[in-house]
């Protein structure tokens, strides 16, 4: 059963320090995705790839997030430094073009 | 940018009932695709049924159907025979099919969370 991971599942960290969040697609999917879910903000799009090109980081506060695919198995979102405001749960997506996305578990972070 | 409206924040059902989940959407685009997520307390999100603009039959996923009023705008989800593992949170979400100022992502409504109760 194909599924796309991500990892870590949950990080504490203070302010200031850099976080790094990974994810591995489903084999074969082309196209990746980062949202981010807040209480306040609902889910929103950071970024997305497609075949390991960045087509759209608009979402992303450029001073402090990067999103790279270093290769088609792995997708990485760096904060740094990290903000309380930062505080989410970051999700992963990937699909085959451009039709359906399958999210990751998440990962929940916590900035103090 | 397309907006994704749910104006039920919760509902509740009795298990082996029906409910219907409602959600409307604003666009200019004539061809898009709608889709229903699930998330339960785990986080993890599942797509429950996905709605292409151009065709004109209601999707249907065994217990989970669509009613797909395109002139209205409107994307309501039907749960047939209710579960208790149908309890979660619902995203309706809407994607345009060619490229735009929105791009490719997922445009999510703020939820709607269903209560199943024995």
């Amino acid at each position: 059963d194909a599924r796309v991971t991500q990892t870590p599942r949950h990080k504490v960290t203070e302010m200031g320090q850099e976080v790094t969040m990974r994810c591995q697609p489903i084999l074969g999917h082309n196209t990746v995705f980062w949202y981010r879910q807040t209480m306040m903000q609902g889910l929103e799009l950071l970024a997305y790839f497609r075949n390991r090109a960045p087509l759209d980081d608009s979402g992303m506060p450029k001073d402090r997030f990067s999103a790279e695919m270093p290769d088609a198995t792995l997708a990485t979102l760096k904060i740094q430094p990290s903000e309380p405001r930062d505080s989410a749960v970051y999700f992963c997506a990937s699909g085959e073009g451009f039709y359906e996305q399958y999210f990751g578990p998440g990962t929940r972070l916590t900035v103090t | 940018a397309q907006t994704v409206t749910q104006s039920q924040p919760e509902m509740s059902v009795q298990e082996a009932e029906t409910v219907t989940l409602s959600c409307t959407y604003d666009t200019s685009e004539s061809d898009y695709y709608l889709f229903w997520y699930k998330q339960p307390p785990s986080r993890q999100m599942i797509l429950v049924i996905r709605q292409e603009a151009y065709k004109q039959q209601n999707a249907t996923e065994n217990r989970f159907s669509v009613n797909f009023q395109k002139a209205a705008k409107s994307f309501s989800l039907k749960i047939s025979d209710s579960q208790l593992g149908d309890a979660a949170m619902y995203f309706c979400a809407y994607r345009n099919v060619r490229n735009s100022n929105s791009g490719y992502a997922l445009n999510f409504g703020k939820g709607t969370s269903l209560l199943v109760t024995p």
